[in-house]
């Protein structure tokens, strides 16, 4: 696609409940990023896939968020048992890599995810 | 830890003003410095800086790095409202590594 493409834009559910949130990046685009951004805070690296395959899972804050990636393309991100302070925008970004180095990241306009 | 420092944290000056943003960073393997514009949803880039003292303009906007003292500035002049906007910096590490440590941001914004 033009650009990198996320669903839902907006999404309320209770705490306890379980949420997966989708990209879909640019076309060609081998590299994938997940971000968290709270109120008031800068973006905070979750994870990133090469392919399919996920080389830093580093930044994920608990055993609750998983995210997987199939056929190279989709991901999702998924939290199980929400929790308030999961509330926040989750971006996704896409690259490519070009001769072993990453290009500039580029954003989708995120999920705002709200847990009551 | 690695650490990216934004600065000043808001800024409000009137259109036709020029206006410097600062960043500096403390991180490990180095590899490159990028700058965002995020308005409403998605940052849009705006630069990548890998060479120190190498200037990379686009229009009003203009940035550069310094390797040594560890810092960039993106500069904007002639500033117009549609430069209202949260700035963001950010760094990459080399291959292997290759997530992005934000800033907070600097808010900024144009008066009429």
């Amino acid at each position: 696609g033009a650009g990198v493409s996320q669903s839902p834009s907006n999404k309320v559910t209770e705490k306890g409940k379980d949420v997966e949130l989708r990209c879909d990046p640019i076309s060609g685009h081998t590299a994938l990023y997940w971000y968290r951004q709270s109120l008031g805070q800068g973006l905070e690296f979750l994870i990133y896939f090469q392919g399919n395959s996920a080389p830093d899972k580093s930044g994920l804050p608990s055993d609750r968020f998983s995210a997987e990636r199939t056929g190279g393309s989709v991901s999702t991100l998924t939290i199980q048992r929400t929790q308030q302070e999961d509330s926040a925008v989750y971006l996704c970004a896409s690259s490519l890599i070009d001769r072993g180095f990453s290009q500039p990241q580029h954003f989708g306009d995120g999920t705002r995810l709200s847990i009551l | 830890e690695d650490k990216v420092v934004q600065s000043p944290l808001s800024l409000v000056v009137h259109e036709g003003d020029t206006v410097t943003l600062n960043c500096s960073y403390e991180v490990t393997n180095f590899r490159s410095l990028l700058w965002y514009k995020q308005e409403k949803k998605a940052p849009t880039f705006l630069f990548m800086l890998t060479s120190s003292g190498i200037e990379k303009k686009s229009g009003r906007l203009s940035s550069i790095l310094d390797k040594k003292e560890l810092f960039s500035i993106l500069n904007i002049t002639a500033t117009q409202t549609g430069d209202s906007a949260v700035y963001l910096c950010a760094v990459a590490q080399v291959f292997g590594n290759e997530k992005l440590t934000f800033g907070t941001g600097t808010r900024l914004t144009i008066i009429p």
